[in-house]
């Protein structure tokens, strides 16, 4: 079935350090991929999408590029903030039924 | 403000009892949805409803329970037959694939 696979947290940086948070997917088909982001007792808020393959996803100086050869949609950010500290989550949306499937999570934790 | 209403924030319940945890949106979506959220876990989805007075299960529907009356509101009822209700509960609604959140509310049932 369609899956979605985060690399395990908690991920614990200095602040300015280069972030990278790895995403694959298996799936059956084309599906669009998501990166959703949850602040602390927070709701979770979409930080950035693609839809096709090769379309990079941008957004608050994240980006996230889809891999169709390698099935990843890795987030990255050249220079993380405190402000950053949250939960990032990859989703994927197959068929277009509007049911995200969602990775578990991955905890990040910037450090001053 | 257009947006997800979740209320209470915090919740709290003696076991045995049922509770009902309030989503209300003014987004005009058609698309709802519940999920529960456990520490260091993704997101599971309890119920979705797609129409007024139509929803469906979802992963883990056992022991909850929905309406969905009008388009602005869609309740979920945590029962007593839920065997482990404490968690982090998040509503949510859709346009397309895109989902948006309400804040959430915390249950916690002793």
């Amino acid at each position: 079935g369609n899956s979605v696979t985060q690399m395990e947290g908690p991920v614990t940086l200095s602040e300015e350090a280069f972030l990278t948070i790895n995403c694959t997917y298996t799936a059956t088909g084309y599906p669009s991929l998501f990166w959703y982001v949850q602040y602390p007792g927070e709701g979770l808020q979409l930080l950035l999408k693609a839809t096709k393959a090769d379309d990079k996803g941008s957004n608050k100086g994240f980006e996230a590029t889809y891999r169709k050869e390698t099935t990843s949609f890795h987030l990255e950010k050249g220079s993380v903030q405190v402000s950053d500290s949250a939960v990032y989550f990859c989703a994927l949306d197959m068929d277009s039924n509007y049911q995200l499937i969602w990775g578990a999570g991955t905890k990040l934790i910037i450090k001053p | 403000d257009g947006g997800i209403t979740q209320s209470p924030k915090y919740l709290f319940r003696k076991e045995g009892q049922n509770v009902t945890l309030s989503c209300e949106q003014n987004l005009n979506h058609d698309a709802m949805y519940w999920y529960r959220q456990d520490p260091g876990q993704g997101l599971r989805l309890i119920y979705y409803s797609q129409i007024v007075n139509d929803f469906q299960k979802g992963d883990i529907a056992e022991g909850y329970s929905v309406s969905r009356e009008k388009k602005e509101s869609f309740p979920l009822t945590v029962t007593s037959a839920q065997k482990n209700p404490t968690a982090f509960y998040l509503c949510a609604t859709s346009v397309g694939y895109e989902q948006y959140f309400g804040p959430g509310t915390r249950l916690t049932v002793t």
